[in-house]
């Protein structure tokens, strides 16, 4: 079946320590993208990633990075640096036309809670 | 800098009735793509249906329609024969002509079905 993965489902993680969320993606879309939901809220973007060895800070990178080595890879860590982590973070896809993005799809997210 | 509202946190519906959830957004660019998504509990996030700027005719999937009134920057979903599986968060979304891909997203609507 043609997908989206994330893993963990949830995450736990101590004061001061480094995860790492996976997304996985079959479909073989283009770009690859990371947003945060908080509580009651939309999702705003961290990063997204056109091509691979390429990405973009979003609204809300600080504390976070990325790398893209593989098109079907776009792993997303959050760093001690990020103030307030706690969150369900998603990953989406999509494919590029004509140098324009096409809509997004998603994956079924993580948990992520700070100890 | 664009934005997108949604003016209703919750909205509920009789099963089998028909609902319309609102969503306003503002813009300055004339190409650009709306889209609807659905949040169930599960949390993932589930394209119902995309509507195109330039094209006049309102887009449709089966139970799921949007007026998309492009002078007055809305763009409302109607939800016809509501069933107990409709029961989610929906949000609105606005993608730009820009080949940045970030969709912003509205707040959210939590749509209730009572059987």
């Amino acid at each position: 079946d043609g997908g989206i993965t994330q893993s963990p489902k949830y995450l736990f993680r101590k004061e001061g320590q480094n995860v790492t969320l996976s997304c996985e993606q079959n479909l073989n879309h283009d770009a690859m993208y990371w947003y945060r939901q908080d509580p009651g809220q939309g999702l705003r973007l961290i990063y997204y990633s056109q091509i691979v060895n390429d990405f973009q800070k979003g609204d809300i990178a600080e504390g976070y990075s990325v790398s893209r080595e593989k098109k079907e890879s776009f792993p997303l860590t959050v760093t001690s640096a990020q103030k307030n982590p706690t969150a369900f973070y998603l990953c989406a896809s999509s494919w590029l036309a004509g140098g324009y993005t096409d809509t997004q799809y998603f994956g079924p997210g993580t948990r992520l809670t700070v100890l | 800098a664009q934005t997108v509202t949604q003016s209703q946190p919750e909205m509920s519906v009789q099963e089998a009735e028909t609902v319309t959830l609102s969503c306003t957004y503002d813009t300055s660019e004339s190409d650009y793509y709306l889209f609807w998504y659905k949040q169930p509990p599960s949390r993932q996030m589930i394209l119902v249906i995309r509507q195109e700027a330039y094209k006049q005719q309102n887009a449709t999937e089966n139970r799921f329609s949007v007026n998309f009134q492009k002078a007055a920057k809305s763009f409302s979903l109607k939800i016809s024969d509501s069933q107990l599986g409709d029961a989610a968060m929906y949000f609105c979304a606005y993608h730009g002509s820009s080949n940045t891909g970030k969709l912003i997203f509205g707040q959210g609507t939590t749509l209730q079905v009572k059987p």
